[in-house]
């Protein structure tokens, strides 16, 4: 069946990397989603990684996928307040497009 | 990356009456859009999926009646809540995709009296 599983909240102090787990069960995902959401806001695609590639980086943003046990992970480097938002993991398990989510991520940033 | 804009961005109505939601792509054509709906503090839950030119594909438990889909162009699609009842107060949201990367819309909050 098609889950995806994320821890629900992550505090850090300013300046540090955060890190964000998630685990999905569709092996035949073709790409993997990251997405923030603020209050009350849309959701803002962040980055993704295809299905083939281990680790993409893209400025203070590291995803890694260990695809064998079916774990995406995402960090932040330098996390600051303005990071703090919900962070949405996503599989994508057909050509069709339609996307499953996890349960969002409520990511705190302290001062 | 691509815009995809919702309208209205938030709408209060009657209990009984019907209200109608737009999505736009307004740099790309998108033959596919998705729309979501989202409870505070939860995830969101894929409603349907609309195809331009055809009907829409719903998943299961999302009743068709209630909740019309309309794709007539490459770049709009809405969504219409019939008969909208307290319980179908909610976020909802939209999203297309140019490729493999999908874009959201800002969502629409819809609140019901």
């Amino acid at each position: 069946g098609e889950d995806v599983e994320q821890s629900l909240f992550l505090s850090v102090r300013e300046g540090d990397s955060s890190v964000i787990n998630c685990t999905y069960t569709d092996s035949s995902s073709t790409y993997l989603y990251w997405y923030k959401q603020e209050p009350g806001a849309g959701l803002q695609l962040l980055t993704y990684i295809f299905s083939n590639m281990d680790m993409k980086q893209d400025q203070r943003l590291t995803v890694l996928l260990n695809k064998k046990d079916k774990h995406l992970s995402l960090r932040i480097a330098d996390t600051q307040t303005g990071d703090s938002a919900i962070y949405f993991c996503a599989e994508a398990p057909s050509q069709g497009g339609k996307l499953i989510f996890g349960q969002g991520t409520e990511l705190s940033v302290k001062p | 990356g691509a815009v995809v804009s919702q309208h209205p961005s938030w709408v209060i109505c009657k209990s009984g009456t019907s209200v109608k939601i737009e999505c736009r792509s307004l740099d790309f054509q998108a033959t596919t859009m998705f729309w979501y709906r989202q409870f505070p503090k939860q995830s969101l839950m894929l409603m349907a999926t609309s195809n331009e030119g055809s009907k829409a594909t719903y998943e299961q438990g999302v009743e068709k009646d209630k909740f019309l889909i309309n794709h007539a162009s490459l770049t709009l699609s809405t969504l219409t809540v019939t008969s909208a009842h307290p319980e179908d107060s909610s976020f909802y949201i939209c999203s297309a995709r140019p490729n493999y990367e999908q874009y959201f819309g800002p969502g629409t909050r819809l609140t019901v009296t």
